[in-house]
């Protein structure tokens, strides 16, 4: 079957940083997505990881790892408003994308 | 980037009555859209997958004949909630992508249903 696990939620500090895993098994793999979701909101787009390694965009990044079904989001020098749930998802051989339930993400000052 | 926008944004409706969400890709031309429920705390889940002049592909448990979707153009996508029961209440996300293959999807702001 398909699954995919994360964390239901973490907390972290104001300026710290935050690692939330991810880790997938889908049928057939077509690159890994990180979406946020603040509450109330539709997802907005963070990264896609098809390749193995770390991909870098300002205070977030993403790692893939395809021989692990692994993925990690990194979020750097947190700010209040990254207090948002994010999602993993992996898209399957058929481009389906395939969801986490998501990471709550807390940030106290 | 890619723009999609739903309507209505909020929507409140009495038991047994119908509604219609409509998705707009505002700047592109979306092969293929995508409709979501999600109900608080809970992740995403897809309904069905809608491609443009065909019909759509519900996922299991999906009611064909309660969500009603239609595709009518590369740029609209409508899904009706036929005789709504306060258990469809939800925030129902519509996505759209530019073509088959890895494509990232954009995603609608989302219609909040409250069926009373």
């Amino acid at each position: 079957g398909q699954n995919i696990d994360q964390p239901t939620e973490m907390t972290a500090t104001e300026g710290a940083i935050v690692q939330i895993n991810c880790t997938y098994q889908t049928s057939g793999f077509n690159g890994l997505f990180w979406y946020q979701q603040h509450a109330g909101e539709a997802p907005t787009f963070l990264s896609y990881n098809v390749l193995d390694g770390l991909e870098e965009k300002g205070r977030f990044s993403s790692f893939l790892s395809r021989s692990k079904g692994y993925s990690y989001l990194l979020l750097k020098e947190l700010q209040m408003k990254d207090s948002a749930s994010y999602l993993c998802a992996s898209m399957d051989s058929n481009y389906q994308l395939i969801w986490g339930a998501g990471t709550k993400l807390i940030i106290k000052p | 980037g890619a723009v999609v926008s739903q309507h209505p944004s909020r929507v409140i409706c009495k038991s047994g009555t119908s509604v219609k969400i409509e998705c707009r890709s505002l700047d592109f031309q979306a092969t293929t859209m995508f409709w979501y429920r999600q109900f608080p705390k809970q992740s995403l889940m897809l309904m069905a997958t809608s491609n443009e002049g065909s019909k759509a592909t519900y996922e299991q448990g999906v009611e064909k004949d309660k969500f009603l979707i239609n595709h009518a153009s590369l740029t609209l996508s409508t899904l009706t909630v036929t005789s709504a029961h306060p258990e469809d209440s939800s925030f129902y996300i519509c996505s759209a992508r530019l073509g088959q293959g890895i494509y990232e999807q954009y995603f609608g702001p989302g219609t909040r249903l409250t069926v009373t």
